[in-house]
């Protein structure tokens, strides 16, 4: 099965500045799908940015974007202008392909404190 | 119009009852999937169905039976239940295609005592 690493599990950062989530994987396969989820406080988890591998362009909504570096099976989350409703645990997540009925395959999540 | 929804909310219960957790979604997706989230907030598939057929049963107890009655309804249902089942237990939904997301539910939170 894919594994997937976060390998902070805490940041911080000020309101209006920057922060970068990582997260590195690890597969063999070439065509794959990858996403992070914010989970608040409220436990929803709600899809923030998804990646396909096969697109060498980096995926943006908003203040959110990633580096996607295929070779080196990195997915980072950059989120710039923090505001304080950024604050929750981040999830990175794989998607796996048919044999496991595509399910997501998380990270342990970083937890994101964003100070005033 | 609540996309994936879960009951209950929260479950307290003993150990050794049985119990279930409901699950509903009105997206129109085919595939659809359980994972528990544990004290640590680690996310862990557990089940996965595509059109009411199993997928994917991750090394999960027996005493954990995923039913589904059609596409758009996959309940839980927990046997003998043991203090180590407390978690929060998600529903999701997706279509097949690799690049659609998960969708989940608000989750129930189990607590056996």
């Amino acid at each position: 099965a894919q594994t997937v690493t976060q390998s902070q599990p805490e940041m911080s950062v000020q309101e209006a500045e920057t922060v970068t989530l990582s997260c590195t994987y690890d597969t063999s396969e070439s065509d794959y799908y990858l996403f992070w989820y914010k989970q608040p406080p409220s436990r929803q988890m709600i899809l923030v940015i998804r990646q396909e591998a096969y697109k060498q362009q980096n995926a943006t909504e908003n203040r959110f974007s990633v580096n996607f570096q295929k070779a080196a099976k990195s997915f980072s989350l950059k989120i710039s202008d923090s505001q304080l409703g950024d604050a929750a645990m981040y999830f990175c997540a794989y998607r796996s392909g048919p044999g496991t009925g595509y399910a997501l395959n998380f990270g342990k999540g970083t937890s994101l404190l964003v100070t005033p | 119009d609540t996309a994936v929804s879960q009951t209950p909310k929260y479950l307290v219960t003993q150990m050794g009852n049985d119990k279930s957790i409901k699950c509903e979604q009105n997206l129109g997706h085919d595939t659809m999937y359980w994972y528990k989230q544990d004290s640590k907030k680690f996310l862990k598939i557990m089940f996965s169905y595509n059109n009411k057929e199993l997928i994917i049963n991750e090394t999960v107890p027996n005493r954990f039976s995923p039913k589904s009655p059609d596409k758009a309804h996959l309940n839980l249902h927990i046997n003998s239940l043991e203090l180590g089942d407390s978690a929060v237990y998600f529903c999701a939904s997706s279509q097949r295609p690799g690049n659609s997301p998960l969708h989940f539910g608000n989750g129930t939170r189990l607590t056996v005592t």
